[in-house]
């Protein structure tokens, strides 16, 4: 079984640019996370979809973040205009529904993004 | 307020050796779900274990187990006979609802031969 995907790997950009990061979670998984894990800490979400519908999305930064997930597979995470202090691993998680306690989230290996 | 306490920033252990790792958590919802996952240095977060709150019996998975104390609020995570390739991050989470998971900020455990 296919696991989560994301591109890219890495990216480096400057201040104030924009950029875009692609997960493609597991095939028939209508619940889709990010998740940005700076370095020395643990993940925190982002945004939760389900299907194509946000769950929650109140710890997204929405004057410079945005997220969708259109037709309810692949989803699209974008920063504009990009800060410092956003280095860090965007992880993209996937789980079926329904979504019980103890579903499983699956992750992707993540984009790691560096700001300078 | 931290959601989920993680006090052992790292950890050094011999190889073979059991190794606990703690995890104090927060929350006035009766039931909750409490995750351990482990992170290697290539980034990908894989699933060890799960505990429920209603759940009578420590979860066990190998060589993992969950030592869960309701009433301390506590998931601490046992890996027996350690390997070297249990060194890795290792992340305390807790669901609660349908919600997203809160997650510690890890315990680095390294693993000496």
């Amino acid at each position: 079984e296919a696991g989560v995907a994301q591109s890219p790997r890495y990216k480096i950009i400057e201040k104030r640019q924009s950029v875009a990061f692609w997960c493609n979670p597991i095939s028939g998984h209508a619940t889709l996370y990010w998740y940005q894990q700076i370095l020395g800490q643990g993940p925190k979400l982002l945004i939760q979809f389900q299907n194509n519908g946000v769950v929650d999305d109140s710890q997204l930064p929405k004057d410079r973040f945005s997220a969708e997930r259109l037709k309810g597979v692949d989803s699209t995470l974008k920063i504009q205009p990009a800060k410092l202090e956003d280095s860090a691993v965007y992880l993209c998680a996937s789980s079926f529904l329904p979504q019980g306690l103890n579903t499983e989230a699956f992750f992707g290996q993540g984009t790691r993004l560096t700001v300078v | 307020a931290q959601k989920i306490t993680q006090t052992q920033p790292g950890m050094f252990v011999q190889e073979k050796e059991a190794v606990t790792l703690d995890c104090t958590y927060d929350t006035s919802d009766p039931s909750y779900g409490l995750f351990w996952y482990k992170q290697p240095s290539s980034g990908e977060m894989i699933f060890l274990i799960y505990q429920g709150s209603y759940d009578q019996q420590n979860a066990t998975e190998g060589r993992y187990s969950l030592n869960f104390q309701k009433a301390r609020k506590s998931a601490n995570l046992v890996i027996s006979a350690s390997q070297l390739g249990d060194s890795a991050m290792y992340f305390c989470a807790m669901r609660e609802r349908a919600d997203g998971l809160t997650f510690g900020k890890g315990t680095h455990l390294i693993i000496q031969p």
